[in-house]
């Protein structure tokens, strides 16, 4: 099945930074979102974007589908940001996520 | 709008017991989903629904059975519960097919002793 690689796996920043977040996947997909785990476990969908670029308030993100690769960005970071960040493909009708990064940020 | 909803939020069961995981959804979205998440890792398909009347396999679907009651409701079934199966399920749904956007449910936390 396709794989898909996020990098960096953790990152403490300080509150107020900005931070870009990668998402590398290995075939074509049909699909691609970016969720946001929170401290207590929910996921909390943030883009729907197979491809092309989308904001929203400090967040935004963009497909390169050609090249593979998703990149999301956070600005002026706040301590409500904490928490994992997934990326998740579909590809041959087969749902995969990528193993997160890994967010803290501190006041 | 409740989104999609699951029952229970937590279950603690014995090796060998069954179990049933319930999963609604009043956006009338026609597929639905259900995943694991074990520690550390991201999420794994496990069966879905593409609309109703149809159920297929996905990653990971030994150890369990689904079955979609009807629009609104997705069940999954662990017959003869393992400790492999402790995890978190998480239930999805989205309009029409797994290309389309997916909106998950709160999780419920399953250990199995």
């Amino acid at each position: 099945g396709i794989q898909v690689e996020q990098s960096p796996p953790d990152l403490i920043l300080q509150e107020g930074a900005n931070s870009t977040l990668r998402c590398n996947f290995s075939d074509s997909v049909n699909n691609l979102q970016w969720f946001h785990q929170n401290p207590w476990g929910q996921l909390i969908n943030l883009f729907y974007i197979p491809s092309g670029t989308k904001q929203n308030g400090r967040l935004s993100a963009t497909t390169v589908a050609t090249e593979r690769y998703s990149l999301l960005y956070i600005s002026s970071s706040q301590t409500t940001d904490s928490g994992v960040y997934f990326c998740a493909v579909v590809n041959n009708n087969d749902m995969r996520f990528g193993a997160g990064t890994r967010l803290t940020v501190k006041p | 709008n409740a989104g999609v909803t699951q029952t229970p939020k937590f279950q603690v069961l014995k090796t060998g017991q069954s179990m049933t995981l319930q999963c609604a959804q009043d956006m009338n979205h026609n597929s639905m989903y259900w995943y694991r998440q074990d520690p550390g890792m991201g999420l794994r398909l496990i069966y879905y629904s593409a609309s109703e009347g149809t159920t297929d396999k996905g990653e990971v679907p030994n150890g369990y059975n689904v079955s979609r009651l009807n629009k609104r409701e997705f069940s999954l079934r662990l017959e003869s519960a393992a400790p492999s199966q402790t995890s978190v399920y998480f239930c999805a749904s989205s309009n029409s097919g797994i290309n389309n956007e997916q909106f998950f449910g709160p999780g419920t936390r399953l250990t199995v002793l």
